[in-house]
C-alpha cells in the first residue's frame, strides 16, 4: 500500500531564516505530488504540483519554492520566511489525476 | 472562477441525529467533486469522489450525492467518532491539477 511522509511535523522559525519541508511517498511509481497550505479561518489553498521530475507548476507567486530531485520525492523551499507564511502545510499525491491523497503536515509557525 | 462555499461552518448533533452538510459549487465543467475528512492536527482523509449528477456513494453511516450545483454528505445515525471537519473539493475539467475547496464543515457529535 502506499504511504506518505513529512517532516518535520511541527517548525519554529524566526522571519528572515531559511525553509526546507521535505516529503516522501512509498508504494507507487510516477505519482502527482502537490504542495498545500492550510490557514486559518481559510480552505486549503494548492501552492505547487509536480507530474514528474524536474516539472513543477507554481498556482501562486510568493516566496516560496519547489523542487522534485526524485521521483517519490517533493521539497518545498524559502530563502527567507515571511510572518504570513504560518500555516499548516500539507503535501498530496495521486496517481490517475483525480483523488488525492494527503500526508500528515507540518505545523510552520513562523516568529 | 471556481467556487466552493460549505454549510453550516459548525454543526452540533446529538448521537443517532441524522443531518446532512452541503456543499455548493461553480466550476468551469465538473471532473469531480471529492469530500474529505479532516481531524484537528492531520491531514485530510480522502472518503469520495462523485463524478456526475445522480451519483452516490456510501462509506458505512456516511452517504454523498451530487447534483448540478451542490453536493450533500449525509449523516446517519452518527457517533462521537463521526466528530471531525469536513471538506468539499471540486477539480475543473481542462487538464488542471487543481483541487479547488471550501472552508470545510466542522461537525460535533455529542455522546
Amino acid at each position: 500500500s502506499q504511504t506518505i511522509h513529512q517532516w518535520p511535523a511541527t517548525l519554529v522559525q524566526p522571519v528572515g531564516s531559511p525553509l526546507s519541508l521535505e516529503c516522501t511517498v512509498e508504494g507507487t511509481s510516477n505519482p502527482n505530488l502537490y504542495w498545500y497550505r492550510q490557514a486559518a479561518g481559510r480552505g486549503l489553498q494548492l501552492l505547487f504540483y509536480s507530474v514528474g521530475i524536474g516539472q513543477i507548476s507554481s498556482e501562486v507567486p510568493q516566496n516560496l519554492s519547489a523542487s522534485r530531485p526524485q521521483d517519490r520525492q517533493f521539497i518545498l523551499s524559502s530563502k527567507k520566511l515571511l510572518l504570513s507564511d504560518s500555516g499548516f502545510y500539507l503535501c498530496a499525491w495521486s496517481d490517475n489525476r483525480r483523488e488525492q491523497y494527503f500526508g500528515p503536515g507540518t505545523r510552520l509557525t513562523v516568529t | 472562477e471556481d467556487q466552493v462555499t460549505q454549510s453550516p461552518e459548525a454543526l452540533r448533533l446529538q448521537e443517532g441525529e441524522s443531518s446532512s452538510l452541503n456543499c455548493s459549487y461553480t466550476v468551469s465543467g465538473l471532473r469531480g467533486l471529492f469530500w474529505y475528512r479532516q481531524d484537528p492536527g492531520k491531514g485530510p482523509e480522502f472518503l469520495f469522489t462523485l463524478y456526475s449528477a445522480g451519483e452516490e456513494k456510501e462509506k458505512e453511516r456516511l452517504k454523498a450525492t451530487l447534483t448540478k450545483k451542490e453536493s450533500f454528505l449525509h449523516i446517519t445515525a452518527p457517533k462521537p467518532e463521526d466528530s471531525a471537519t469536513y471538506l468539499c473539493a471540486v477539480q475543473a475539467q481542462g487538464g488542471s491539477e487543481k483541487l479547488v475547496f471550501g472552508k470545510g464543515t466542522k461537525l460535533t457529535v455529542n455522546p
